[in-house]
């Protein structure tokens, strides 16, 4: 089965706070992808890669940076949090072509105060 | 811009009652289309998807869904809901144009006893 891990299911962090949120794959899937989860507004994606060190802007990827310097990771980094990110954060990797079925982590619950 | 709509927020049913989930979206070539399920407290997980072929696919756990272009519409069907069917459902979209997965607002089914 594929797993895909998040450093962190909860996390509390203050206005201007840089936040890293750590994302692991373990099944050498070449894409990754960060999305926020907001209640009736879906999934929005942030940021994807398709390979190390490639990335590319999701719909909403002001206030966000990402890493990928493993293939088996990938960092989304909040350069100075702000109560508008709280939100749940969900990691997912594909296998192969961008448009593959994705797996998912559990998500990381983050608020920001 | 690519959108999908989903109309359906929330959806109360009994067990044993049938199921049909709305899915619309606004793209006039080529789509690859998903439906994706977050159980309370799981991981969002795969339902089924539609790339070519036959346009009524079947998925796990008894549910389909019918892809119908000339409507641009991928809507999800069961003839007979459980109660651990309760869940968070999200339609999904890939088109080449955009080179990314377009989700739903998602729409809660409470399936009652």
């Amino acid at each position: 089965d594929v797993k895909v891990t998040q450093s962190s299911r909860y996390l509390v962090k203050r206005t201007g706070e840089k936040v890293f949120l750590e994302c692991v794959q373990d099944m050498d899937h070449e894409n990754m992808f960060w999305y926020r989860q907001d209640p009736g507004l879906g999934l929005r994606l942030i940021y994807f890669s398709y390979d190390v060190k490639m990335k590319e802007k999701g719909d909403i990827p002001e206030g966000y940076s990402v890493s990928r310097e493993k293939k088996e990771r990938f960092s989304l980094i909040l350069e100075s949090a702000s109560t508008n990110q709280t939100s749940m954060y969900l990691c997912a990797s594909s296998f192969g072509t961008i448009q593959d079925t994705q797996y998912f982590g559990p998500g990381t619950r983050l608020l920001v105060l | 811009a690519q959108s999908v709509s989903q109309h359906n927020h929330h959806v109360i049913l009994s067990e044993a009652a049938s199921l049909e989930l709305g899915c619309n979206y606004s793209y006039g070539g080529t789509v690859n289309l998903f439906w994706y399920v977050q159980y309370p407290g799981q991981h969002l997980q795969l339902l089924l998807k539609y790339f070519s072929g036959d346009p009524l696919v079947k998925g796990i756990k008894g549910f389909e869904a019918e892809f119908i272009k000339s409507k641009f519409s991928f809507n999800l069907r069961k003839p007979s809901v459980q109660w651990s069917d309760t869940a968070e459902y999200f339609c999904a979209v890939f088109t080449g144009g955009g080179n990314k997965l377009t989700f739903g607002t998602g729409t809660q089914l409470k399936v009652e006893l």
